[in-house]
C-alpha cells in the first residue's frame, strides 16, 4: 500500500544474531517509522524518523536501532537478536501535512 | 498523554446485520482519530479519520464512524456485513500531528454465514 514494501518478509535466526529488516517507500514521505505487533498489545512504536540521519525513539526502543542514509529507506537492526523480539515488524510512511501513515505488509521474524 | 480502549476483543456477527466495533480513547489535546483493517498476513489499511472536521466520517467499504466528545468514543459501524469483512480493527489515536500513534489492542471481527 502506498509503495511501502518490506524485506524480508520472513525471516528465522538464532539469539545473538544480529537481524536487519529494511523498508523502502516510493512516495518520498518524509516520516517514516518501524512498529512491532504482538498479541494483546496492537502495534507499539520502536523507532520513527523525520529526514534523512534524523531519527528518535519510540515507545519499545531497547535493542533496537535505525538508520535512514536514503529518503526512500529505512533500516530497523537488531544488533544481537533476543527470543523477546520474536513478533510481527511493520514499517510505515506519511504521517505529517494531515496524511495518514500508510503500512508495509509487515516482516514476521522470528528468534530460535 | 494519549491512550485508547477497545472494549471488545472479539466481536461475531451475521452476514447481513450491522456491525458495531467500539472505541474510547483519553487524548490530552484535540485528537486525530484513525480506524485501520488488516486482514490476515497484511499490513494495516485506512478505513477512515477524524482531523476536527464533520464529527461523522464516512471511510471505504461502507464503514463509518462518529466522534462524540463528551462520550470521549470514536465506535465503528457498518449497516450490514460482508463476509469480507472479517478481518482485524484497530482504533488508533494521536494528539495534534499524525506522527506519534497509539493504538488500541485491537478488535477481531468475524462474519457467521
Amino acid at each position: 500500500d502506498a509503495g511501502i514494501t518490506q524485506s524480508p518478509r520472513h525471516k528465522v535466526t538464532e539469539t545473538g544474531t544480529p537481524v536487519t529488516l529494511r523498508c523502502h517507500q516510493t512516495e518520498n514521505h518524509r516520516y517514516m517509522y518501524w512498529y512491532r505487533q504482538d498479541p494483546g498489545h496492537g502495534l507499539r512504536l520502536i523507532h520513527y524518523s523525520y529526514g534523512v540521519k534524523d531519527t528518535d525513539k519510540g515507545e519499545v526502543s531497547d535493542g533496537y536501532s535505525v538508520s535512514r542514509s536514503k529518503t526512500e529507506d529505512f533500516l530497523l537492526t537488531l544488533e544481537s537478536a533476543t527470543s523477546s523480539q520474536t513478533s510481527v515488524y511493520f514499517c510505515a510512511a506519511g504521517g505529517r501535512e494531515s496524511q495518514p501513515q500508510h503500512f508495509g505488509d509487515g516482516t514476521r521474524l522470528s528468534i530460535l | 498523554a494519549q491512550s485508547v480502549t477497545q472494549l471488545d476483543s472479539h466481536v461475531s456477527v451475521s452476514e447481513g446485520t450491522p456491525v458495531l466495533l467500539r472505541c474510547n480513547y483519553s487524548s490530552s489535546y484535540s485528537p486525530s482519530l484513525f480506524w485501520y483493517v488488516q486482514h490476515p498476513n497484511k499490513g494495516l489499511q485506512l478505513l477512515l479519520k477524524y482531523t476536527s472536521a464533520a464529527t461523522l466520517v464516512k471511510g471505504i467499504n461502507g464503514f463509518e464512524a462518529e466522534f462524540k466528545k463528551s462520550e470521549t468514543s470514536f465506535h465503528l459501524t457498518k449497516p450490514s456485513a460482508h463476509m469480507s469483512d472479517a478481518a482485524e480493527y484497530f482504533c488508533v489515536v494521536s494528539d495534534g500531528g499524525n506522527e506519534k500513534l497509539t493504538f488500541g489492542t485491537g478488535t477481531r471481527l468475524t462474519i457467521i454465514p
